[in-house]
């Protein structure tokens, strides 16, 4: 069974960088079937995606968002990592890692608890 | 536009039978995927390349459609089956994501 699980600081200072790792288990981040994305959700709000990372380490991003944000991945770890710089309070909100099927169609079919990533002073 | 368009809300009665959609011109490319999200909770998949159930998901859940719309049905709702329901797939280009703004479900 395949699982995801994020883990990083619930909080961060305005202007900072959030930094977040997604664990994964029961899967391979290097796997050329699937990509890893991260999504986020703000209070109350729809889901957001943000970007994922594919076999080989390429990245894509939403545009809205490409000039703060950085997906790495650690394949030796299996984990891969969001980095979004320059944070305002507008980038409070859960945050998701999730896999995406990328064979035959493209589809999330698991994804990790969430994480609240609140920024404040 | 590679933008995915939901109604906000829709409501049904309890055993009764409902149809939430999802609009955009990129479904015209790519299938859409539905996920159910309960308050608290990560969503889940119920609904993937348009028609297809994944295993353990309920057969009152059904996807269809056709052209720039797809659909969501649930055929005698239950009231656990109140949530969130959003659309997803990939963009015009292929190699972004985008989802719809979500369709609250309310079961009376």
């Amino acid at each position: 069974q395949v699982q995801l699980q994020e883990s990083g600081p619930g909080l961060v200072k305005p202007s900072q960088t959030l930094s977040l790792t997604c664990s994964v288990s029961g899967g391979s981040i290097s796997s050329g079937t699937h990509s890893w994305s991260w999504i986020r959700q703000h209070p109350g709000k729809g889901l957001e995606w943000i970007g994922y990372i594919y076999y080989g380490g390429t990245t894509y991003y939403n545009p809205s968002l490409r000039s703060r944000v950085i997906i790495s991945g650690d394949t030796s770890k299996n984990q891969f990592f969001l980095k979004l710089s320059s944070v305002t309070a507008a980038d409070t909100a859960v945050y998701y890692c999730a896999r995406e099927n990328t064979i035959g169609w493209y589809y999330f079919d698991y994804w990790g608890q969430g994480t609240l990533v609140t920024v404040s002073s | 536009s590679s933008e995915l368009t939901q109604d906000p809300a829709v409501s049904v009665a309890l055993g009764q039978t409902v149809r939430i959609t999802c609009q955009g011109d990129t479904l015209r490319s790519y299938y859409a995927n539905w996920y159910q999200q309960k308050p608290g909770q990560a969503p889940i998949l119920v609904i993937y390349g348009r028609t297809k159930r994944p295993s353990g998901i309920p057969d009152r859940f059904s996807g269809s459609g056709s052209g720039n719309t797809a659909s969501l049905t649930i055929t005698g709702a239950q009231a656990e089956d109140e949530a969130d329901y959003y659309c997803n797939s990939r963009d015009t280009s292929g190699d972004h994501l985008v989802f719809g703004g979500g369709t609250k479900l309310t079961v009376l």
